[in-house]
């Protein structure tokens, strides 16, 4: 069973930092590509970044570029989100998620929440 | 951007009823698009890809058209377990992006 659990949320001030972790297992992790999908509290979905299965590719969405980083071990079965110069706009749900072939966001993660405050 | 447009933003039905929402882009999206469902609390669920594809294990009620900038989703006899939100999302360039949702509630 393929199963993606999300860790790292919690409270961060403006100007903060916070790393999200996203654990995968039921499948052969380093072959698929993955994402990062964020839902601010009570809105719609936003695509934040994509990574390629061997990680030499990577995409991010304005909103977050040059703050965000995406990463992955794949000997962990593991993806990361290093989230800097956190902004109380970045407050939401992030899921990690993952694709196939012509399928963006196959699998979900159940989520794990941001809370940017001061 | 590719900007998608969802209609309408809420939808009043009744089970049993055929029910239809919209999906626009702001430019030729070719089929690469998907339609989700989310209840609250919930990650999204895939309903289906490419356009019209539909996703093992999603009942056959659900359908999908389109191509290019226009597209909808359709179920064709809403069930009690299908009140819910459905967003549409472009993934035929970066960056992907999502509709605003589409909230089915009961009538």
């Amino acid at each position: 069973e393929v199963q993606l659990v999300e860790s790292g949320g919690g409270l961060a001030q403006p100007g903060g930092s916070l790393r999200l972790s996203c654990a995968a297992s039921g499948f052969t992790f380093s072959t698929y590509e993955m994402n990062w999908v964020r839902q601010a509290p009570g809105k719609g979905l936003e695509w934040v970044s994509y990574m390629s299965s061997t990680g030499n590719t990577i995409h991010y969405a304005d909103s977050v570029k040059g703050r965000f980083t995406i990463s992955r071990d794949n000997a962990k079965n593991s993806l990361y989100l290093q989230m800097n110069s956190l902004r109380v706009e970045d407050t939401a749900v992030y899921y990690c998620a993952r694709t196939r072939a012509f399928v963006p966001f196959e699998y979900w993660g159940q989520g794990t929440l941001v809370t940017v405050s001061s | 951007d590719i900007q998608m447009t969802q209609s309408p933003s809420t939808l009043s039905a009744s089970v049993g009823d055929r029910v239809t929402i919209t999906c626009r882009a702001s430019q030729s999206i070719s089929i690469g698009l998907a339609w989700y469902q989310q209840k609250p609390g919930k990650a999204p669920n895939l309903l289906i890809y490419k356009a019209s594809s539909l996703e093992s294990g999603v009942p056959s009620r659900f359908s999908g058209s389109g191509s290019g900038t226009e597209f909808t989703l359709t179920i064709s006899s809403l069930q009690p377990d299908d009140f819910a939100t459905y967003y549409c999302q472009q993934y035929n360039s970066y960056s992907w992006t999502f509709g605003q949702g589409t909230k089915v509630e009961i009538k």
